[in-house]
């Protein structure tokens, strides 16, 4: 079993729908979850961060977390064709233990 | 946010050539680097992490004497592919830290070909 599980979609969407992104982890022991949005062929880009369980919302992005279910999302309201990319989770301990999903790919569509 | 440059954004070499990576932070002083590489619709997976002035911290299964990284100041390390087989093809990123575990800046990616 992965650490960290991420459905890789691919996934399409129309331009306005809600979108959410998933991922399930085993090792209890991580503490800070991260999104991260990868255009192709470019580096990851940090999103979102979050420490404990609950919501956190930027604009248009809110990253949940569900530590009892080991179980994190990232949802997109009014989700726009620049959008559209690779979304990575991440997961981590301490820093050196940072662990990624497989990444979904996202296409939105006008 | 903070800036990671990483050089070069694409490389091809030849079977048994070696080539350099280099990362760098423009804004701040990266107490570690990380350096991953990514396979198409695969996870990034950590190849080791570098601390400025010490020697890296390999994963396990990754060959040190094949990935030689240096760190060798606060806003610069390297990864040199040594003698490069087309299946180290592949794309390699970087990030940086100055701290914290959720302070991390990605470099833009090296598409290496080995031909």
């Amino acid at each position: 079993q992965k650490e960290v599980e991420q459905d890789p979609g691919p996934l399409s969407v129309p331009e306005g729908a809600i979108v959410s992104l998933n991922c399930t982890y085993s090792n209890s022991a991580f503490q800070y979850f991260m999104w991260y949005r990868q255009y192709s062929r470019k580096g990851p880009e940090l999103l979102m961060y979050t420490y404990s369980s609950g919501n956190k919302e930027d604009g248009r992005f809110t990253a949940q977390v569900d530590k009892s279910s080991k179980y994190i999302s990232l949802f997109i309201r009014d989700s726009q064709p620049s959008d559209s990319a690779t979304y990575l989770c991440a997961m981590t301990v301490d820093h050196n233990d940072m662990r990624f999903g497989a990444g979904t790919r996202l296409t939105v569509k006008p | 946010g903070a800036v990671v440059s990483q050089h070069p954004s694409r490389v091809i070499c030849k079977s048994g050539t070696s080539v350099k990576i280099e990362c760098r932070s423009l804004d701040f002083q990266a107490t570690t680097m990380f350096w991953y590489r990514q396979f198409p619709k695969q996870s990034l997976m950590l190849m080791a992490t570098s601390n400025e002035g010490s020697k890296a911290t390999y994963e396990q299964g990754v060959e040190k004497d094949k990935f030689l990284i240096n760190h060798a100041s606060l806003t610069l390390s390297t990864l040199t592919v040594t003698s490069a087989h087309p299946e180290d093809s592949s794309f390699y990123i970087c990030s940086a830290s100055p701290g914290g575990p959720t302070e991390a800046f990605f470099g833009q990616g090296t598409r290496l070909t080995v031909v």
